[in-house]
């Protein structure tokens, strides 16, 4: 069992569509980080979301941290190819880091 | 570009052997991170050291080992390779005012065969 699940697991979409993506733990976090790999390279850091209830907008990309801090969602809005990749959450309950399951997003032009 | 870099970028061995990966850190940054990446166990977080002491331990074998020099640079030292550690294995580094805010290289990838 994982300690960050991310759901879905796959998803792809047509240009233009939004979309969200899910972190889900049993476990309080005092923040949570989102990344975007690219195939054959490193995780790049999105944001970090520290307070429950947070929402944070990172242009067409909203990041929202869950009100008991178990929790965060990201939503794409009109999806651009670009925004292809492996989105991950992350997070550090106790003295190690964990990366989420991943969630692949394909999006078609 | 994050500022960390790895090399080397492709590593090719034979099971048994023994490998050094190296990692430097963005500038000023006094933590650095290894992980490794697979395709069915995702990425997982090996060690942490901080300023060349060992700050948290993940699921790192005991075949494996890493340290962190006086200049920040860290290794990470694999040993009586398996087939099952071929994988992509990441540094990353981050500052003493954002710990769980990470800045990953580029990657090594293992093959192990």
């Amino acid at each position: 069992t994982q300690l960050l699940e991310q759901s879905p697991q796959f998803l792809s979409i047509q240009e233009g569509e939004n979309l969200t993506v899910y972190c889900n733990s049993s476990s309080v976090f005092s923040s949570l980080q989102w990344y975007r790999q690219e195939p054959g390279e490193g995780p790049v850091l999105l944001v970090t979301v520290v307070t429950g209830g947070e929402v944070k907008k990172l242009k067409r990309l909203t990041f929202q941290f869950g009100d008991a801090r178990k929790d965060s969602s990201l939503h794409i809005t009109a999806a651009q190819p670009g925004d292809t990749g492996l989105y991950l959450c992350a997070g550090e309950p106790g003295n190690q880091f964990y990366f989420g399951t991943g969630t692949s997003l394909t999006v078609i032009p | 570009d994050s500022g960390v870099t790895q090399t080397p970028k492709h590593l090719i061995t034979a099971t048994g052997q023994r490998v050094t990966l190296r990692c430097s850190p963005r500038s000023g940054d006094l933590s650095v991170y290894w992980y490794q990446q697979s395709l069915d166990q995702g990425l997982q977080f090996l060690i942490q050291y901080y300023n060349g002491e060992e700050r948290a331990k993940g699921n790192i074998l005991e075949r494996f080992s890493a340290q962190q020099f006086p200049d920040l640079h860290s290794e990470l030292n694999l040993s009586s390779l398996e087939l099952g550690d071929s994988a992509l294995y990441f540094c990353a580094s981050s500052g003493w005012d954002s710990p769980y805010e990470q800045y990953f290289g580029p990657g090594t990838r293992l093959t192990v065969t």
